[in-house]
């Protein structure tokens, strides 16, 4: 069964400092690999799709990175900020004709503390 | 420019009622997703439709039916509501399979 694992499940970090998210799927082949963000109690936001021959896209302060090798990939976020407390899901989508269903991830509950 | 549009936010219903939930995106895409979010696990794809008039299901389809009589308009429709079916269901939009969605802000339903 195609999945997405998350790590960690959760982490708090202080305002300012970096972090890295990690993400590894099983999904084969794919399509493309997403990062969304989901504040609590709003629907997910597209941050970055990554196709499956590239190895980095960022997004302001949002890098992703895809390893297709080892089916990992990263989200990192740099000189955190309040506002970034939030889920962070990644998404798989399989390739193949019939493909419309994503595979998502739990999400890591993200904490920026002053 | 709304985005994508979610009737009601919250609901609670008895077990046995039936509800739609209502879904608008005024981007013009053909693609529209109707997903669940539960505690603890990823989104699921309940339905799906790639244009007007058509519909197809996902991942949980059991329980719940769909209609795309407009290309903006997406509905999803539980006819008989169990507490099972306690959520927070999300509607999406794209243009492709391979550009980014667009989640409407949820619906909070809780059949008691």
């Amino acid at each position: 069964k195609n999945q997405v694992e998350q790590s960690p499940q959760s982490l708090i970090i202080l305002e300012g400092k970096n972090c890295t998210l990690q993400c590894n799927y099983t999904v084969s082949p794919f399509s493309n690999l997403r990062w969304y963000k989901q504040d609590t109690g709003r629907g997910p936001v597209s941050l970055t799709i990554m196709t499956f021959s590239e190895n980095t896209k960022s997004n302001g302060r949002y890098t992703a990175t895809l390893d297709a090798d080892t089916k990992q990939s990263s989200l990192h976020i740099t000189a955190s900020q309040l506002s970034d407390s939030a889920s962070y899901i990644c998404v798989v989508r399989p390739s193949g004709a019939g493909s419309y269903q994503l595979t998502f991830g739990k999400g890591t509950k993200l904490s920026v503390i002053p | 420019n709304a985005g994508v549009t979610q009737t009601p936010k919250f609901r609670v219903l008895k077990t046995g009622q039936s509800m739609t939930l209502l879904c608008a995106q005024d981007m013009n895409h053909e693609y529209m997703y109707w997903y669940r979010q539960d505690p603890g696990m990823g989104l699921r794809l309940i339905h799906y439709s790639v244009g007007e008039g058509t519909t197809a299901k996902g991942e949980v389809p059991d329980g719940y039916n769909v209609s795309r009589l407009k290309k903006q308009n997406f509905l999803l429709g539980l006819e008989s509501a169990a507490p099972s079916q306690t959520s927070v269901y999300f509607c999406a939009s794209t243009d492709n399979r391979d550009t980014e969605a667009f989640f409407g802000q949820g619906t909070r339903l809780t059949v008691v």
